[in-house]
């Protein structure tokens, strides 16, 4: 079985540019969630998506948007990038809001 | 704030002995507690996890036990491997106020053969 797959797997982009991350959930997994991951810390909690509505959200400013489409994959789009968005950015899937979740292999998002 | 922490930011080891990684949480009303593993360049792998009305579970080699009363998790690892070599994280999880998941800032665990 796949698991969860992220695209792409790594970018390069400049300040005040867009960016957008895809990602696909394991089959059957119906909950998204995103997070960064800096260098020598742990993953923060950007959002979470169930059944493609907003269940949680953490402390990232509106630059940072999301959305679940009807196959249940993601988007990450964050506008206007910042030096300090230069992060790995980590998709999970889970069956529900609070079952396990199953991280993907991240897209390592460079700001130059 | 909430926070999730970690007492030991390296762990060293023998190969064949078992391991012990701790994390201190705040908020009580977490619902559910994970251990997650990384390794370099790849995203985090599920270990095991506990819900709060718990106090132990068992898995393949691993344990994890909560105490609420002091709002501690462990992680232990019996017989490490080599492969057990990595970044654990615990995390918890709350649906109070929507859904929010804390990550620890991890421990790094080295198994010297």
């Amino acid at each position: 079985d796949a698991g969860v797959t992220q695209s792409p797997t790594h970018l390069i982009k400049t300040r005040g540019q867009h960016v957008t991350l895809r990602c696909s959930p394991i089959s059957g997994h119906k909950s998204v969630s995103w997070y960064q991951q800096v260098l020598g810390q742990g993953p923060q909690f950007i959002f979470q998506y169930y059944e493609k509505e907003e269940r949680g959200r953490g402390n990232f400013p509106d630059r940072f948007s999301a959305r679940q489409f009807p196959n249940y994959s993601s988007e990450l789009n964050v506008n206007a990038l910042l030096l300090g968005d230069s992060a790995l950015y980590l998709c999970a899937s889970s069956y529900g809001v609070l079952e396990t979740q199953y991280f993907g292999p991240g897209t390592r998002l460079l700001v130059l | 704030g909430e926070s999730v922490g970690l007492h030991l930011p390296t762990l060293s080891v023998q190969e064949g002995d078992n391991s012990i990684i701790n994390c201190a949480y705040s908020n009580s009303a977490s619902d559910y507690f994970i251990w997650y593993k990384q390794e370099s360049g790849k995203g985090p792998q599920f270990i095991i996890d506990i819900r709060s009305n718990m106090d132990k579970r068992q898995g393949q080699r691993v344990t994890v036990l909560l105490n609420k009363t002091v709002k501690h998790l462990s992680l232990q690892i019996a017989a490490t491997q080599p492969g057990d070599s990595a970044v654990y994280f615990c995390a918890e999880n709350s649906l109070s106020g929507g859904f929010k998941t804390i990550f620890g800032a991890g421990t790094r665990l080295f198994v010297k053969a």
